[in-house]
């Protein structure tokens, strides 16, 4: 079975960086597309991009300036990295598997979110 | 970006009914449509790829429908358990975008 757990501060400072860890097991961190997404208070869900072994790294348009994802393999962990952080980047933070089917990209497996909240 | 609009943004039924939820895109996008439902506190449940395919261990009370820009999950035989948001996700093209959510509560 698939298990994700994401890990991380709680509360950032504006202009810092926000770092964030999803501890991955079941699955191998060489495959697949390690996916976040993140749900602001009261919003929907906003995809933040993904990460593919292969190089396939995907990012929303909207933070690519901002945005890193990463893996460490020798930890099995995915982490996002958003740089120069305000108020409209606290969100509940959601790391997921996505996976490509037929041409029909899902993210089948999510951990539970961590909340972060961008404040001084 | 393709908007995704579902609606309605929130609904209540009683356990045993049979509930609908639209998704429309802003553009065709064949048939790469997800559903997902979340639940707070917990782990985001994926339900549904291509529209109409169920992920391994969901009920079969859970079905989707269509193609190109209008697409359905319905729910027959509601639930206690399936009070839940419900999200659809486009994967036609980057950035995925998701509808803004379908509050489902049990009367």
């Amino acid at each position: 079975q698939v298990r994700l757990q994401e890990s991380g501060p709680r509360l950032v400072k504006p202009s810092e960086t926000l770092f964030l860890t999803c501890s991955v097991s079941g699955a191998s961190i060489y495959k697949d597309y390690w996916t976040w997404i993140r749900q602001p208070p009261g919003k929907g869900l906003e995809w933040i991009g993904y990460f593919h072994y292969n190089g396939n790294t995907n990012y929303n348009p909207s933070l690519t300036s901002r945005v890193t994802i990463s893996v460490d393999r020798s930890k099995n962990e995915v982490s996002l990295r958003i740089f120069s952080v305000t108020a409209a980047d606290t969100a509940v933070y959601y790391c997921a598997r996505g996976a490509y089917d037929s041409g029909s990209y899902y993210a089948d497996f999510w951990g539970q979110g961590t909340q972060v909240t961008v404040s001084s | 970006d393709i908007r995704m609009t579902q609606f309605p943004s929130s609904l209540s039924a009683s356990v045993g009914d049979r509930v609908t939820i639209t998704c429309r895109a802003s553009q065709s996008i064949s048939g790469y449509l997800n559903w997902y439902q979340l639940k707070p506190g917990k782990a985001p449940k994926f339900l549904i790829y291509s529209a109409s395919t169920l992920q391994s261990g969901v009920p079969l009370r859970f079905s989707g429908s269509g193609s190109g820009a209008d697409f359905t999950l319905t729910i027959s035989n509601l639930q206690p358990e399936d009070s839940a948001t419900y999200y659809c996700q486009q994967s036609y093209s980057t950035p995925l975008t998701f509808g803004g959510g379908t509050k489902v509560e049990i009367e």
